[in-house]
């Protein structure tokens, strides 16, 4: 069975341009998370789907971060505009529902300069 | 959710049974403890979780006091394989909260 797929894999760019990240979840799996981790720490949760419909973005920076799920299976995360702290890794999660064991793909390691 | 405290570091001898302690006091009566994994460069993955009773599968054993105010993640023959990073996280209905876990070395 497929893991989550996240693409890409690393991204650079600099403060103030825009960025998105990719995340293909197992299939079947109706719950999607987005996570930020940054260096040292444990993830945190960005925002979470059930199905293409947001359970949670409360801990979401909304001025600047925008996630996507349009058809219930893919996912998008942007960033626009950028800023350093915002260089973390980017992980996605998906389970088969909400409270069901979580599975992670590899992440996106974003560094802003 | 309940927060969870881990220590820092631990260090293990190869093939040697590693111990991993979780304190959570604060945990209510349905929540559970999960534990994942990080190994660097890599997405969390999942190890075990459980309730109230003890728990084993393939990758290792779960042990929950009594009081549920504690718990210790064991792995039977750690390898070099197993360092990682290791979260322990008690789940409500829905989220979990990651801390900043415990760092296992394994050691020949």
């Amino acid at each position: 069975e497929a893991g989550v797929a996240q693409s890409p894999r690393y991204k650079i760019i600099e403060k103030r341009q825009s960025v998105a990240f990719w995340c293909n979840p197992i299939s079947g799996h109706a719950t999607l998370y987005w996570y930020q981790q940054i260096l040292g720490q444990g993830p945190k949760l960005l925002i979470q789907f059930q199905n293409n419909g947001v359970v949670d973005d409360s801990q979401l920076p909304k001025d600047r971060f925008s996630a996507e799920r349009l058809k219930g299976v893919d996912s998008t995360l942007k960033i626009q505009p950028a800023k350093l702290e915002d260089s973390a890794v980017y992980l996605c999660a998906s389970s088969l529902g909400q409270g069901n064991i979580q599975y992670f793909g590899a992440g996106t390691r974003l560094s802003v300069l | 959710d309940a927060k969870t405290t881990q220590p820092t570091s631990m260090d293990c001898a190869e093939g040697r049974a590693a111990n991993l302690p979780c304190n959570h006091s604060t945990i209510s009566g349905n929540e559970y403890v999960y534990w994942y994994r990080q190994i660097h460069s890599q997405g969390p993955q999942y190890i075990i979780h459980g309730l109230k009773n003890n728990e084993t599968n393939e990758m290792a054993s779960l042990i929950i006091t009594e009081d549920r105010k504690s718990s210790t993640l064991i792995l039977p023959h750690a390898t070099l394989r197993d360092t990682a990073v290791y979260y322990c996280i008690v789940r409500g209905n829905n989220d979990m909260r990651f801390g900043a876990g415990t760092r296992l070395t394994v050691k020949p």
